[in-house]
């Protein structure tokens, strides 16, 4: 079955880190463009950041110098470093694969982080 | 930056009722890039239309996708009761991605 599943979300204070994790199955992230897309509570979609299959990577300006996506293809996982943390951040983190259209055809079921002292 | 509007905000109409959803872009968008999404409360994002008019695998011939240039529309001919929800444009460029707002479908 092809599918992501999203972990690591959590309670963190403005000025932390924390890590997201985004393990796939029934295809591969290396072969794949692969992006992290965030939800405010009762806002709007956000794109956060992509990788291409060729290791290059792109960030909104919200979240520049201070996020970081990488993958490990042995695990087929896709990570989101999250550092500087701010109360703005908070929001449901989803990955999500580009099919290959310039679209998201596959979902994860999302993570919430939340940024609060 | 590409900013994306959809318009209305809610759209309010009864189950049968045809349904005619706007995007629109600041700069122009390819048509390859164009994409439209339903979410329902408590789930992920769903792909409905990618490449401006092309149904994503699975989606009911209900929902039709046009437009191009700066002006794009997702349709949906008669509404079933699993169609209320919000939908959103998307748009590919310059190596990254945009959101629209969103347009919520609730029943009138």
């Amino acid at each position: 079955e092809v599918q992501l599943v999203e972990t690591g979300g959590g309670l963190i204070q403005p000025g932390g880190s924390l890590r997201l994790s985004c393990a796939a199955s029934g295809f591969t992230v290396s072969g794949n463009y692969m992006s992290w897309v965030r939800q405010a509570p009762g806002k709007g979609l956000e794109w956060v950041s992509v990788f291409y299959s060729g290791e290059s990577t792109f960030y909104a300006d919200s979240v520049k110098g201070r996020f970081t996506v990488s993958r490990d293809n042995s695990k087929n996982t896709l990570y989101l470093q999250m550092n500087s943390l701010r109360v703005e951040d908070t929001a449901v983190y989803y990955c999500a694969r580009d099919g290959g259209a310039w679209a998201f055809d596959i979902w994860g079921q999302g993570t919430m982080v939340t940024v609060s002292s | 930056e590409i900013v994306l509007t959809q318009s209305p905000g809610t759209l309010s109409l009864s189950p049968g009722e045809r349904a005619t959803l706007s995007c629109r872009a600041s700069q122009r968008v390819s048509s390859s890039y164009l994409a439209w999404y339903q979410q329902k409360p408590g789930q992920a994002p769903r792909l409905l239309i990618y490449g401006a008019s092309s149904r994503a695998t699975g989606i009911p011939d209900r929902f039709s996708g046009s437009g191009s240039g700066t002006d794009f529309i997702l349709t949906i001919s008669r509404l079933e009761p699993e169609d209320f929800a919000v939908y959103y444009c998307q748009q590919y460029g310059s190596s990254r991605f945009t959101f629209g707002p969103g347009t919520k479908v609730d029943i009138k």
